[in-house]
C-alpha cells in the first residue's frame, strides 16, 4: 500500500502565503487532488491533477509538483482558509489520503 | 440540485452488520466513479472503497477487505455498502463521494458506532 505524508499542522497570519506539502513515492507517477474540510462538514475538492483548480475556488488556491512531493499553496490567506487539509492519490487498486493538515490563519 | 445522500448509519454491537446506502440527484450518476471515505472521531480521512462507473472494477482497503461490499445501481441512481462483521474501530463518519476528472461531490455522511 501507498503513505502520503503531511505535516500535523500549519500556522499563518491573514494576507501571509501558507505551504502545504504532501510526500510520497506514489506521487511521482501519480496525480494528486487537494481537499479543504472545515469542522462539521464535508470536504471540498480545492486543487485537481497537482495543479488544477475546480470552478469555483479562488485564485488564491495553487498547487505544485516535484518529484514526490506536491505543494498546496494559499496565496493571502484568509481568515476563512482555516480548516483541514489532506491531500490524495490514487494508483493500481489503492486509493490514499495524507494524514491531514491543520491550517491555522490568526 | 447536485447531491448525493447518504443513509442507513446508526448504532450497531461488535460482529454485526449495516448497509448504507448514497442516493445521487442533478448529475448523471451512471458517468461517474464513487468512492466510500470513512472518518473516525477527531481523526484523519480514510478511503475504504472505490467502484467505476459500470461497477465492473472494484477495489477496496485492507483494513476493510473480505468484510465490506461496495455495489451501484445505475438504474436507481444509487450507491451502496454492505458492512458485515463490525468491529469497534469501524465507527465513523461515512461519506460517499462522486469521482470526476476534474470534480469531486461528497455526501453529508452517515455515522455508523460499533459498541457494545
Amino acid at each position: 500500500s501507498y503513505e502520503l505524508t503531511q505535516p500535523s499542522s500549519v500556522s499563518v497570519s491573514p494576507g501571509q502565503t501558507a505551504r502545504i506539502t504532501c510526500s510520497g513515492d506514489v506521487l511521482a507517477k501519480k496525480y494528486a487532488r487537494w481537499f479543504q474540510q472545515k469542522p462539521g462538514q464535508a470536504p471540498v475538492l480545492v486543487i485537481y491533477k497537482d495543479s488544477e483548480r475546480p470552478s469555483g475556488i479562488p485564485e488564491r488556491f495553487s498547487g505544485s509538483s516535484s518529484g514526490t512531493t506536491v505543494t498546496l499553496t494559499i496565496s493571502g490567506a484568509q481568515v476563512e482558509d482555516e480548516a483541514d487539509y489532506y491531500c490524495y492519490s490514487a494508483a493500481d487498486n489503492n486509493r490514499v489520503f495524507g494524514g491531514g493538515t491543520k491550517l491555522t490563519v490568526l | 440540485e447536485v447531491q448525493l445522500v447518504e443513509s442507513g448509519g446508526g448504532l450497531v454491537q461488535p460482529g454485526g452488520s449495516l448497509r448504507l446506502s448514497c442516493a445521487a440527484s442533478g448529475f448523471t450518476f451512471s458517468s461517474y466513479e464513487m468512492n466510500w471515505v470513512r472518518q473516525a472521531p477527531g481523526k484523519g480521512l480514510e478511503w475504504v472503497s472505490y467502484i467505476s462507473s459500470s461497477g465492473s472494477t472494484i477495489y477496496y482497503a485492507d483494513s476493510v477487505k473480505g468484510r465490506f461490499t461496495i455495489s451501484r445501481d445505475n438504474a436507481k441512481n444509487s450507491l451502496y455498502l454492505q458492512m458485515n462483521s463490525l468491529r469497534a474501530e469501524d465507527t465513523a463518519v461515512y461519506y460517499c463521494a462522486s469521482q470526476g476528472s476534474s470534480s469531486s461531490l461528497w455526501g453529508k455522511g452517515t455515522t455508523v458506532t460499533v459498541s457494545s
